[in-house]
């Protein structure tokens, strides 16, 4: 059974950086065509795409956050770290990760249950 | 950026009849083309990827159909728990953008 699990700050003020963990089980980021990603949404909005990383640490980004995101793995322990720089009140959401769906694809099958980060001072 | 436009926003059907969602690309996604189902307070679930493959354990009175620009998810005959936000997702080209949901409200 594949899980995952989001944890991290629930508070950060403006300009700082936001770094949150997914730590998952019942699936090897080392598997062949597999990803993990990061997907957020504000409250009462819509689902955003920010990053996701494959098996062969190939990592993609949302273009219009890339110079604000970084996406890593810590296969030894089954995690994926997102850092946010530059943190704004707009930022303010509910982070989630999950796991892709096919084969080097970017739909997801398994979410975890996401974690509200709120901004503000 | 592919923008997908979801509609009606807000669908209001009654316990038992059939309910039908929109969903439109800005440009070509094939067939790579999911459905999400959120719960409020919970994650999305997968409904549909490869535009009609039922994933895992979703109920046989969801569907999905479209190719192209033009995609539908029909729900054959609502339940109580079938009322939700349903999403939209390509996943042709990065980034997988979603749609803006459309509310699946009891009438």
């Amino acid at each position: 059974q594949i899980t995952l699990n989001e944890s991290g700050p629930t508070l950060v003020k403006p300009t700082q950086t936001l770094t949150l963990t997914c730590t998952f089980s019942g699936f090897a980021l080392s598997a062949s065509g597999v990803g993990v990603g990061w997907i957020r949404q504000p409250p009462g909005k819509a689902l955003e795409w920010l990053a996701l990383i494959f098996w062969d640490d190939d990592k993609r980004y949302n273009p219009s956050l890339e110079s604000r995101l970084t996406i890593s793995r810590d296969t030894s322990n089954d995690q994926v770290v997102l850092t946010m720089t530059n943190m704004d009140p707009v930022d303010t959401a509910t982070y989630y990760c999950a796991h892709s769906g096919g084969w080097y694809s970017w739909y997801f099958d398994v979410w975890g249950r996401g974690t509200l980060v709120s901004v503000s001072t | 950026e592919i923008v997908m436009t979801q509609s009606p926003a807000t669908l209001s059907v009654s316990p038992g009849e059939r309910a039908t969602l929109s969903c439109r690309a800005s440009q070509s996604v094939t067939n790579n083309l999911a459905w999400y189902q959120q719960k409020l307070g919970q994650a999305p679930r997968l409904l549909i990827y490869g535009a009609s493959t039922r994933a895992t354990d979703i109920p046989g009175r969801f569907s999905g159909s479209g190719f192209g620009t033009e995609f539908t998810l029909t729900i054959a005959s609502l339940h109580s728990e079938d009322f939700a936000v349903y999403y939209c997702q390509q996943y042709n080209e990065w980034p997988g953008t979603f749609g803006q949901g459309t509310k699946l409200e009891i009438k």
